[in-house]
């Protein structure tokens, strides 16, 4: 069964606003990852986060992550309309790079 | 530096046909992996390798088989096509279980 599990299913909000998405997964982990995919496309890796760090930052991506409650979030700061796609976390929980089913962000411009 | 090639990109097939996805990376990468993507189920992991000569299963390795003869390719076949195998296949490579993965295009399968 697939591993990572995000939420919400689908967000949609306002060009401009902040967008969040959660991934909870269910064993110990080594690193979390998170991939955007654009329709029809392969997925694009965004950031990558190792089991002793907490927070880490890319541009206008925020990634968090608490061991402790075996989840992550990934902040999305300023959306603008071409950060509309899925976005995946993918954990090394036993088999290597096991996907959620994806969280579906439109941002409306 | 092409990353990661699929071939074919669209193919349909006959059930109970056999075909053969063929992945293709330039990067060195030790592992490889295929999965499949239909609506609303996200990526399920199917098959992949960890270097050359080795396979494993993933989550849904039934009706598939893969060969990983060569470092940079790893071959995806289905031996008896079924309509349930309609789906969009994604191979991807990454040097290691714990490096970024880069992902092909996808191929656009349909079992009819």
């Amino acid at each position: 069964s697939q591993q990572g599990e995000e939420d919400p299913q689908a967000l949609s909000i306002q060009e401009g606003e902040n967008a969040t998405m959660n991934c909870s997964y269910k064993t110990s982990i080594n690193n979390l990852q998170w991939y955007r995919q654009n329709s029809g496309r392969g997925l694009v890796h965004l950031i990558l986060i190792r089991s002793n760090e907490r927070e880490k930052h890319s541009g206008r991506l925020r990634v968090t992550l608490d061991t402790s409650k075996k989840s992550s979030s990934l902040l999305i700061t300023a959306s603008r309309a071409a950060d509309t796609a899925s976005y995946f976390c993918a954990t090394d929980e036993g088999t290597p790079l096991v996907f959620g089913k994806g969280t579906r962000l439109s941002v409306i411009a | 530096n092409a990353g990661v090639t699929q071939t074919p990109k669209f193919r349909v097939l006959k059930t109970g046909q056999s075909m053969t996805l063929l992945c293709a990376q330039d990067m060195n990468h030790e592992y490889m992996y295929w999965y499949r993507q239909d609506p609303g189920m996200g990526l399920r992991l199917i098959h992949y390798s960890v270097g050359e000569g080795t396979t494993a299963k993933g989550e849904v390795p039934d009706g598939y088989n893969v060969s990983r003869l060569k470092k940079q390719n790893f071959l995806l076949g289905l031996e008896s096509a079924a309509p349930s195998q309609t789906s969009v296949y994604f191979c991807a490579s990454s040097y290691s279980g714990e490096t970024e993965a880069f992902f092909g295009q996808g191929t656009r399968l349909t079992v009819v």
